[in-house]
């Protein structure tokens, strides 16, 4: 199928690093990507990675890819309340075409 | 601005009614992917379109149809609606085979009352 898995909520205090887990499904998928949702606004990206890629660090973010397990990750560091949002993971299929996470609502508390 | 544009923002319609939701893309962008947003669905992909032509089509239900016109832009045209047809509804872009994913517009909420 094509169902990708993530957890629905993380809440995480100001300043700690959140890492958001996702599980894909297509082991051939090329690319991986994290959207950021805001809300009210449509999806924007934050990174994404090739798939012979381990890791991608860009600023605070960090991602990590386990294409064995199928399992991607996306590290924020020194979280702030503007990082608030609903993350989505996505992998990219043979037409290019996304296909979406669940998405994880992030909470960032004072 | 993201440079999609997705006309209207909101819309309101009765149940049975037909409605058509606009996306222009990004500028030299030649791909269109059509989403629906919903509270218990998720991003749902409903089709994408390359340059006028249908190329990859999702759960999208047949009360739904869309196109893409020659000067780029698509339209997403819905049906007979009911009220679980209330959702968000999100136009994206993307240069085809781009490694750098897709631009989205900031979508239409459709309400069916």
């Amino acid at each position: 199928g094509e169902d990708v898995e993530q957890s629905l909520f993380l809440s995480v205090r100001e300043g700690d690093s959140s890492v958001i887990n996702c599980t894909y499904t297509d082991s051939s998928s090329t690319y991986l990507y994290w959207y950021k949702q805001e809300p009210g606004a449509g999806l924007q990206l934050l990174t994404y990675i090739f798939s012979n890629m381990d890791m991608k660090q860009d600023q605070r973010l960090t991602v990590l890819l386990n294409k064995k397990d199928k399992h991607l990750s996306l590290r924020i560091a020194d979280t702030q309340t503007g990082d608030s949002a609903i993350y989505f993971c996505a992998e990219k299929m043979d037409t290019d075409k996304l296909i979406f996470g669940t998405g994880t609502r992030l909470q960032v508390f004072p | 601005d993201s440079g999609v544009t997705q006309t209207p923002k909101h819309l309101i319609t009765a149940t049975g009614q037909r409605v058509t939701l606009r996306c222009s893309p990004r500028s030299g962008d030649l791909s269109v992917y059509w989403y629906q947003q919903s509270l218990d669905q998720g991003l749902q992909f409903l089709i994408q379109y390359y340059n006028g032509e249908e190329r990859a089509k999702g759960n999208i239900l047949e009360r739904f149809s869309a196109q893409q016109f020659p000067d780029l832009h698509s339209e997403l045209n819905l049906s007979s609606l009911e009220l679980g047809d209330s959702a968000l509804y999100f136009c994206a872009s993307q240069k085809m085979g781009a490694s750098y994913g897709y631009t989205f517009g900031s979508g239409t909420r459709l309400t069916v009352v």
